[in-house]
């Protein structure tokens, strides 16, 4: 149990372009979605929390009108890169926590490459 | 300021022997302790956690921690390393708090273990 998805797993777009990642929990009900996001050989760094039906939290630095999130049910979170550049390449990494507790469940990431 | 500390950029053993990856933080309150491991490209992979009870935890694929409250720390363990538990390894702390919690992770730990 406790299985996250996210899709696509590698993406490839052209500087300007919009990216969006979704991130879905498989066999349970996440009322909390995680957004992280990882450097070559850095740890995660998060990005936003978002819980369903509300709007997500974002970090400090965190573009909030670059990097949109939406927690529309209790399965599906996206992470939508807005006229994105090559900065933004990076592994963007999703995790789901349940009503129960404090445990994270992580999906297996996403590589984004902007040209 | 909160944050974990894993003061070792890389751990190198020889197949057989035992490993140990250090873990130490500083967050106030009664935190809740974790390690994951990563595979290149992938999420990350629950390896085990302490929330309360006994100090010495075992999780999956034969690793375990021992939780020092005094020292603050949480060093994963495991008597026999395998040439496939090389990978990356985080350690991360998880604050509770007014509706939610927060996780900060330490910078990562890269195993390699030797044949």
């Amino acid at each position: 149990g406790a299985v996250v998805s996210q899709h696509p797993s590698w993406v490839i777009c052209k500087s300007g372009t919009s990216v969006k990642i979704e991130c879905r929990s498989l066999d349970f009900q996440a009322t909390t979605m995680f957004w992280y996001r990882q450097f070559p050989k850095q740890s995660l760094m998060l990005m936003a929390t978002s819980n369903e039906g509300s709007k997500a939290t974002y970090e400090q630095g965190v573009e909030k009108d670059k990097f949109l999130i939406n927690h529309a049910s209790l399965t599906l979170s996206t992470l939508t890169v807005t006229s994105a550049h090559p900065e933004d390449s990076s592994f963007y990494i999703c995790s789901a926590s349940g009503v129960a507790g404090v445990e994270q469940f992580f999906g297996p990431g996403t590589r984004l490459t902007v040209l | 300021a909160q944050s974990v500390a894993q003061p070792e950029d890389q751990v190198n053993v020889a197949e057989g022997n035992p490993l140990t990856v250090k873990c130490t933080y500083s967050v106030s309150g009664n935190p809740y302790l974790f390690w994951y491991v990563q595979y290149p490209n992938r999420g990350l992979q629950f390896l085990l956690k302490y929330i309360t009870g006994d100090n010495l935890v075992k999780g999956s694929y034969g690793f375990e921690a021992e939780f020092n409250k005094s020292q603050t720390s949480f060093h994963l363990k495991k008597p026999s390393a395998l040439v496939s538990d090389s990978a990356l390894y985080f350690c991360a702390v998880t604050r509770v708090l007014t509706g939610g919690f927060k996780t900060i992770f330490g910078a990562g730990t890269r195993l390699f273990v030797k044949a």
